[in-house]
């Protein structure tokens, strides 16, 4: 079955880091880049970069770029979003998305940042 | 950095049509993807290559681009299309979001 499925909700403290899993079905892995998006409660969709799961390369959004490190363990079939320097308006929901067009999302994490 | 504006929302009584808009430098160069998000849920893709609609989403789902402005459109509106709707497309190897437009069908 083709799918994404993330880890669970998280709760932070202003200046830790959270990092979020993101397993994908093989087909998912072996194919395509895997992408972060986020969400801050009642906003819109922020891309956050992505990860190509085959060779580990990465492409980072500017509005990013400093604080967040995208991983992946290719025998998991797992990527990782670590964001660090947590603040309060972190709190979102991370979405890790695949597929030519975004075919295909996980379920989402909250991350909520709070001290 | 590159913009897409989208309306903040649009009404619509069942029945009607709903058209939504995205507009943003060169779009005309570039493909327009949307996505569907309601409440709670992750997004869905009801539109790729500005164009084309992927498999199980109904036919009511149309979508156009003119100039630099491209175009979601639902005809026949149902309650169930009520949701916030984002248009996409990539600029310089980056992904971009539109604002988002929230779809009532009063």
């Amino acid at each position: 079955q083709v799918q994404l499925v993330q880890s669970g909700a998280e709760v932070k403290k202003p200046g830790a880091s959270v990092k979020v899993s993101c397993k994908a079905s093989a087909y998912i892995f072996t194919t395509y880049a895997i992408h972060w998006v986020r969400q801050a409660p009642g906003q819109r969709l922020e891309w956050m970069g992505w990860i190509n799961a085959g060779n580990g390369n990465t492409k980072y959004s500017q509005n990013f770029q400093v604080r967040v490190t995208f991983t992946r363990d290719t025998s998991a079939k797992t990527a990782y979003m670590e964001l660090s320097s947590l603040r309060s308006e972190d709190t979102a929901v991370y979405y890790c998305a695949s597929g030519d067009r975004f075919d295909y999302w996980g379920q989402g994490t909250l991350v909520t940042v709070s001290s | 950095s590159y913009e897409l504006t989208q309306p903040p929302s649009v009404s619509v009584s069942p029945g009607q049509t709903a058209t939504i808009t995205c507009s943003g430098d060169k779009l005309g160069d570039k493909y327009a993807c949307w996505y569907q998000q309601k409440p709670g849920q992750s997004p869905v893709l009801v539109m790729y290559q500005d164009t084309k609609r992927p498999s199980g989403i109904p036919e009511r789902f149309s979508g156009s681009k003119s100039g630099n402005t491209a175009t979601l459109t639902i005809s026949g509106t149902q309650a169930m299309d009520e949701a916030d709707y984002y248009c996409q497309a990539w600029d310089s190897s980056t992904v971009v979001f539109g604002g988002g437009t929230k779809l009532t069908v009063l």
